[in-house]
């Protein structure tokens, strides 16, 4: 039982390029969640999936796409990373109100 | 709208001191309450939870009490250890499954 896990844990983009964040979840939650975290600013809300095959944006989607390929799997795409993308993801899960479960995390910096 | 209202920090206490990080909230109905906790370089972790007023969560000597009366969840412990150096986040949980995070606190414990 690994919880969730992210993939990768580091990562380095120059503007402009692309990259796809991966995140899965063996504990059969239903809802999946991506945030930033930045100094100062705290955890914010990019996009979540109450179930497979819905997504919802968040607090900040702009520069950002998602999918929910599987109850188990949930992306983030950057299309064109920008300087002001870079910042620490977090994948988390979720089962009603019991909480939610957090990934590792990817570090991205773009330059 | 739902929100979270905590100690921002940063605290720095001696080993064995006691600790206090208080945490009120607004929300309509009935929501669900937890605290997190990040340790350097990692994801967040659910440190404990109350999902009904007068529940007391508690978990490695950190314990916190839902008071509906003053809309609070203070998180406290007796004696802090070195290893407890981290940063503390209140959160809620509304009506849906999504968070509401506090700012957090970054707690550093000196031996």
């Amino acid at each position: 039982n690994a919880g969730v896990t992210q993939t990768p844990k580091f990562q380095v983009l120059k503007t402009g390029q692309s990259m796809t964040l991966q995140c899965a979840q063996d504990m059969n939650h239903n809802s999946m969640y991506w945030y930033r975290q930045d100094p100062g600013m705290g955890l914010r809300l990019i996009y979540y999936s109450a179930s497979e095959g819905t997504t919802d944006k968040g607090e900040v989607p702009n520069g950002y796409n998602v999918s929910r390929l599987n109850k188990r799997e949930f992306s983030l795409r950057l299309e064109s990373a920008a300087p002001s993308q870079t910042s620490v993801y977090f994948c988390a899960s979720s089962l009603r109100d019991l909480g939610q479960y957090f990934g590792p995390g990817t570090r991205l910096t773009v330059t | 709208g739902n929100s979270v209202t905590q100690m921002e920090g940063p605290v720095t206490l001696s080993e064995e001191a006691f600790l206090t990080i208080n945490c009120t909230y607004t929300a309509t109905g009935y929501p669900s309450l937890f605290w997190y906790v990040q340790y350097p370089g990692e994801g967040l972790q659910l440190l404990l939870k109350a999902t009904k007023a007068d529940d007391k969560g508690s978990n490695k000597g950190f314990e916190a009490t839902y008071r509906k009366e003053t809309t609070s969840f203070h998180l406290e412990k007796g004696s802090v250890q070195v290893s407890d150096s981290a940063v503390y986040f209140c959160t809620l949980q509304g009506g849906s499954e999504k968070l509401v995070f506090g700012k957090g606190m970054k707690l550093t414990v000196n031996p």
